[in-house]
């Protein structure tokens, strides 16, 4: 069975600090790893990465791919309050190849 | 461009009851998908269209049909509510290729 896991599932940081959101995953076929930020509404784009762009960067967002250990990362930097958020990860692939999503990190950041 | 617009916004309904919930989207985008999001579960895929005239089941479709009216729109028939189809639901569209975008979401309550 496909699956997608993310760890951890919350978080809770205080301004400025730094922090790693992982994302490991079981899926066939796999043709593409995507993040997405969620604040109580739809999730919005972050990155996705394939077998061609393996790091994605984007001010202090960053990530990476590692299709050999089946895993990938985001990292923030210089956390601020509006990072708090449900930071999702998704891989496409599977029979159908459609995106399997995991079930999210909840992401606080204190003042 | 509008994006990808869902309507209605909220919606309560009682056991038993029918209801359709409209997606549409401005991008000329050709797949278009429904997803549930549940507390704890994550997205889940419901039904989806790889292009038009064509629609295929996703994970979750129990209790669901779908009708690609045209290239823009893409709704959910629920015919007879049942308490466990209390969630959000939302609409998405993608190019092949590239990442998906979701709407603003459609939150039902079935008492």
């Amino acid at each position: 069975e496909d699956k997608v896991v993310q760890s951890p599932l919350s978080l809770v940081v205080h301004e400025g600090d730094t922090v790693t959101l992982n994302c490991s995953y079981e899926v066939t076929n796999f043709r593409s790893l995507l993040w997405y930020k969620q604040e109580k509404k739809a999730p919005t784009f972050l990155f996705m990465l394939t077998s061609s762009g393996i790091e994605k960067k984007s001010g202090r967002l960053s990530s990476i791919l590692d299709k050999k250990e089946l895993f990938s990362i985001l990292n923030i930097t210089a956390t601020q309050t509006g990072d708090s958020a449900v930071y999702l990860c998704a891989v496409r692939g599977g029979s159908q190849g459609n995106l399997i999503f995991g079930k999210g990190t909840k992401l606080s950041v204190k003042p | 461009n509008a994006g990808v617009t869902q309507t209605p916004k909220f919606q309560v309904l009682k056991t038993g009851q029918s209801m359709t919930l409209q997606c549409a989207q401005d991008m000329n985008h050709n797949s278009m998908y429904w997803y549930r999001q549940d507390p704890g579960m994550g997205l889940r895929l419901i039904y989806y269209s790889a292009s038009e005239g064509t629609t295929d089941k996703g994970e979750v479709p129990n209790g669901y049909n779908v009708s690609r009216l045209n290239k823009r729109e893409f709704s959910l028939r629920l015919e007879s509510a049942a308490p466990s189809q209390t969630s959000v639901y939302f609409c998405a569209s993608r190019v092949e290729g590239y990442e998906q975008y979701f709407g603003p979401g459609t939150r039902l309550t079935v008492t």
